[in-house]
């Protein structure tokens, strides 16, 4: 069964400095890799997500990951953080097409991002 | 197009009684999700609809979960007899099945309270 490892429950920074969110997942096949942000009251957004291909994926509000399959590793990064980063983020780990499972997400415990000014 | 839309967004009931969700995906998405997440943790996938038709139920969906998509559209989630346990944020996403079949939209939530 697929699983996702998220080490770090809470992690502050400073606004302007540099972040990085560790992931590690279990997964028997070429997973398909996302990472979610939350904010209070909120639902989930896609930050960005990776199918294959270009191991270092761009996504939306200055995020990138990077795609490492021996460390079995899909770290988030941003090279300066804002105040409005501070929010909780998911990594999540996709069943491959051709099963019933496909399109089913399974999510780490979240990494909870406080920002100082 | 106004995203997944989730009603209500909060429910406290009394334990034992049975509750309600809805949960409106985007208009022309095929795929409709039920996730569940407790204080602390990630979502946990419940279910999934493919148009009206349910392809998948996690262990975590009691026989007192049931869900339904009537026409392909809405969705309600019930749960009958209500515990503490089930205390949670009820989550729905939508996706178009296809190449963007991950990338799923989810809805505010509905947050259950069991007293």
């Amino acid at each position: 069964a697929q699983s996702v490892t998220q080490p770090d429950i809470h992690i502050t920074v400073s606004e302007g400095a540099s972040l990085e969110l560790r992931c590690n997942y279990s997964y028997g096949a070429t997973p398909y890799l996302f990472w979610y942000v939350q904010s209070p009251g909120q639902g989930l957004q896609l930050l960005l997500k990776y199918f294959s291909g270009d191991t270092l994926v761009q996504g939306i509000k200055g995020f990138e990951a990077e795609f490492k399959r021996s460390q079995s590793s899909f770290n988030l990064r941003k090279p300066s953080v804002h105040w409005s980063d501070a929010a909780e983020y998911f990594c999540a780990v996709g069943a491959e097409a051709g099963g019933t499972s496909y399109g089913k997400l399974t999510f780490g415990q979240g990494t909870i991002l406080t920002v100082h000014p | 197009d106004t995203g997944v839309s989730q009603d209500p967004r909060h429910k406290i009931t009394k334990r034992g009684q049975n509750v309600t969700f809805r949960c409106d995906p985007i208009s022309e998405h095929n795929r409709l999700y039920w996730y569940r997440q407790t204080l602390g943790q990630g979502p946990e996938f419940l279910t999934y609809f493919q148009n009206e038709a349910q392809l998948e139920k996690s262990r975590l969906l009691s026989d007192r979960f049931s869900a339904e998509r009537p026409k392909g559209s809405f969705s309600t989630l019930e749960i009958q007899r209500t515990e503490q346990g089930d205390s949670a944020m009820y989550l729905c996403a939508s996706s178009l099945l296809g190449r963007q079949t991950y990338e799923q939209y989810f809805g505010p939530g509905t947050r259950l309270t069991v007293t």
